[in-house]
């Protein structure tokens, strides 16, 4: 069974300061991953995906198939960074998704 | 701001009963996702409609239905509720049977469904 586990709850840090938020996924086959995320009071949207290879809001992921892993990184936190982060997985030709329990990114000013 | 809307908002049921949920997805977009997500979880997947006809199912029992009209909204039905289905109900439309694939899936703000 596929699985996404997105080990921290809560995530905070300073303003400036580097973020990565852990993901780490279960397949046996080829996944597809993304990151959505939900700003306070506003709807789940896409913040990237893996196949396109894009940063977005400063944002970047890399999918290591070797360590199964697919983490959000972002050298410098802002503040209107704040808020929930949830990693997903796509497998049996779009059939299936799974996302993660998410976490929490909290930027301190 | 999404064209994906859901109603109600805010739904409270009673265990044993039966309750229907509804979608309206973005314009141009075919297919619609459902997902339930319990509190201080993740989004978990439920089923998809893709062309009126059921695309892709979650784990969860029958009692979980669907439908699809050929407007592209659609509404999901529980039957029989229990207690642990209390939830956030959250759909999403995306184009051509993807699900959060090569077109961005948009979704709605969510029904809270409470079985007390």
């Amino acid at each position: 069974a596929q699985r996404v586990t997105q080990p921290e709850k809560l995530l905070s840090v300073f303003k400036g300061a580097p973020v990565e938020l852990k993901c780490n996924y279960s397949y046996s086959g080829s996944p597809e991953l993304f990151w959505y995320v939900q700003y306070s009071r506003q709807r789940l949207q896409l913040l990237l995906r893996h196949i396109s290879r894009e940063s977005i809001k400063g944002f970047t992921a890399d999918l290591n198939k070797g360590e199964t892993s697919f983490h959000l990184k972002k050298p410098f936190a802002q503040e209107e960074d704040s808020a929930m982060y949830y990693c997903a997985l796509i497998s049996g030709g779009y059939q299936k998704v799974t996302f993660g329990t998410g976490t929490k990114l909290q930027v301190i000013p | 701001e999404t064209g994906v809307t859901q109603s109600p908002t805010h739904l409270i049921k009673t265990r044993g009963q039966q309750v229907t949920l509804r979608c309206s997805s973005q314009s141009g977009h075919n297919t619609v996702s459902w997902y339930q997500q319990a509190l201080g979880q993740g989004p978990q997947f439920i089923f998809q409609y893709y062309r009126e006809e059921e695309n892709g199912r979650g784990n969860f029992p029958p009692r979980f239905s669907g439908l699809q009209f050929p407007n592209y909204s659609s509404e999901l039905n529980v039957n029989a509720l229990e207690l642990d289905d209390s939830a956030l109900y959250l759909c999403a439309s995306s184009f051509d049977g993807t699900i959060l694939g090569d077109t961005e899936a948009f979704f709605g703000q969510g029904t809270r469904l409470t079985v007390v």
